[in-house]
């Protein structure tokens, strides 16, 4: 299936962990996102690559690390875990180049709980 | 500036027509965008409209942009029960980057 997928979908962490997000799309986009939904459904930006290089750094912890490995790969990595950080981290990858409308694919999420 | 408003509730009954509200702030955006979220799902791109358009029409779906109040609406005809979900409008802030500000997003109740 052609799609953006994560994994993993569910993540339950104590505080203080390290833990990693992983996602992956194989629709061929130059553009990959990592988005944060909190538990009151406001989705904010927190960083994107266009062909590996970081383009969008958002005001994020330094705790929060982004690596892409290749177009098609964004991990999120995320030391030290805090309460604050339980949310549902969404994927998402676009076409920037050329005249394609930027229409942005979403990821089916990770729900991060830290206890 | 980077900011998108939405009402964060609304309430219809199956079969009546659904409008959803939305305000932004930044005039040069080109892209306005409806996504749709269901319940423990990602989000679903609806429609957009670019900002040379007052209208677009897509079957159910009609968008209406004020670019002079910078206001943009989200018309559902006969509204079903698998119409309820969250709505989030949303802006594109930079075409280069594709960087979006969305919405509190408007969560849309369908009684039967």
């Amino acid at each position: 299936d052609t799609a953006v997928s994560q994994t993993p979908k569910y993540l339950v962490t104590q505080m203080g962990n390290d833990k990693s997000i992983k996602c992956e799309q194989n629709l061929g986009h130059d553009t990959m996102y990592w988005y944060k939904q909190d538990s009151k459904k406001f989705l904010k930006i927190m960083f994107s690559y266009n062909n590996k290089e970081l383009i969008i750094n958002e005001t994020v912890p330094n705790r929060f690390s982004p690596k892409s490995p290749d177009k098609a790969h964004l991990n999120l990595h995320i030391n030290s875990l805090e309460l604050g950080d339980s949310a549902v981290y969404f994927c998402a990858s676009s076409r920037t180049s050329g005249r394609a409308i930027p229409e942005q694919f979403f990821g089916p999420g990770t729900r991060l709980t830290v206890l | 500036g980077e900011d998108v408003e939405q009402s964060l509730f609304l309430s219809v009954r199956e079969g009546d027509s659904s409008v959803i509200n939305c305000t932004y702030t930044d005039s040069s955006s080109t892209y306005l965008y409806w996504y749709k979220q269901e319940p423990g799902a990602g989000l679903q791109l609806l429609t957009y409209i670019f900002s040379n358009m007052d209208m677009k029409q897509d079957q159910r779906l009609t968008v209406l942009l004020n670019k002079k109040d910078k206001h943009l609406s989200l018309r559902i005809a006969d509204t079903q029960t698998g119409d309820s979900a969250i709505y989030f409008c949303a802006e594109i802030f930079s075409s280069n980057t594709g960087k979006l500000i969305f919405g509190q997003g408007t969560t849309l109740q369908v009684k039967p």
